[in-house]
């Protein structure tokens, strides 16, 4: 059984670029949700996608968009990048059988991103 | 609101128990988690409680919590210099997002 994998691990882009990150869920889970950690902070929940629906939402803006595939593998996508969005980005994956009731998370390594 | 609080610094000696401490505000939270981060690493799970239980022990970690009070707790016995890393607690909000602390970095002395 192989883990929570995210893809690439280091990005560098300048102001205005656009990004896409990736993310392999562990095996058997159909829930992931994605995680913006600041340096020096906590992780700040981005939003959720279940059965390649977003399931839910925290505060952050439009431009922050994501998919997930047949095979539960996932993508965030940063449009009009801002120096603020420098950060780990972390994906989850959790077992969520309803997508109500969304078991323990499981995190991959991140993705550093650095926007210039 | 939604907000998880915990202190910034922690420091022990090898050998010694380690107690880092978490207080929450959301009082529905069904779970509420251990996680510890290494340097450029992601999150790894340590453990969980659910907050119908006021302690869980999983070999060297014990977590209390005081639902009255809404503080959570996780002692580390026998700490040693791996277990050097940040500390982040975390509570489930509804029904699919966790909010998360700010994370105490502990900080083992040999």
């Amino acid at each position: 059984e192989t883990g929570v994998t995210q893809s690439p691990t280091h990005l560098i882009k300048t102001r205005g670029q656009q990004v896409t990150l990736r993310c392999s869920s562990q095996s058997g889970h159909n829930t992931v949700s994605w995680y913006q950690q600041a340096l020096g902070q906590g992780p700040q929940f981005i939003f959720q996608y279940y059965r390649e629906e977003e399931n839910g939402r925290g505060n952050f803006p439009p431009r922050f968009s994501g998919l997930q595939f047949p095979n539960y593998s996932s993508e965030l996508n940063v449009n009009a990048l801002e120096l603020d969005d420098s950060a780990l980005y972390l994906c989850a994956s959790s077992p969520g059988t309803s997508g109500r009731a969304v078991e323990t998370q499981y995190f991959g390594p991140g993705t550093r991103l650095l926007v210039l | 609101g939604e907000d998880v609080e915990q202190s910034l610094f922690l420091s022990v000696r090898e050998g010694d128990s380690s107690v880092i401490n978490c207080t929450y505000t959301d009082s529905s939270s069904t779970y509420l988690y251990w996680y510890k981060q290494e340097p450029g690493a992601g999150l790894q799970l340590l453990t969980y409680i659910f907050s119908n239980m006021d302690m869980k022990q999983d070999q060297r970690l014990t977590v209390l919590l005081n639902k009255k009070d809404k503080h959570l707790s996780l002692r580390i016995a026998d700490t040693q210099t791996g277990d050097s890393a940040i500390y982040f607690c975390a509570e489930r909000a509804g029904t699919y997002k966790y909010i998360f602390g700010t994370g105490t970095r502990l900080k083992v002395l040999a």
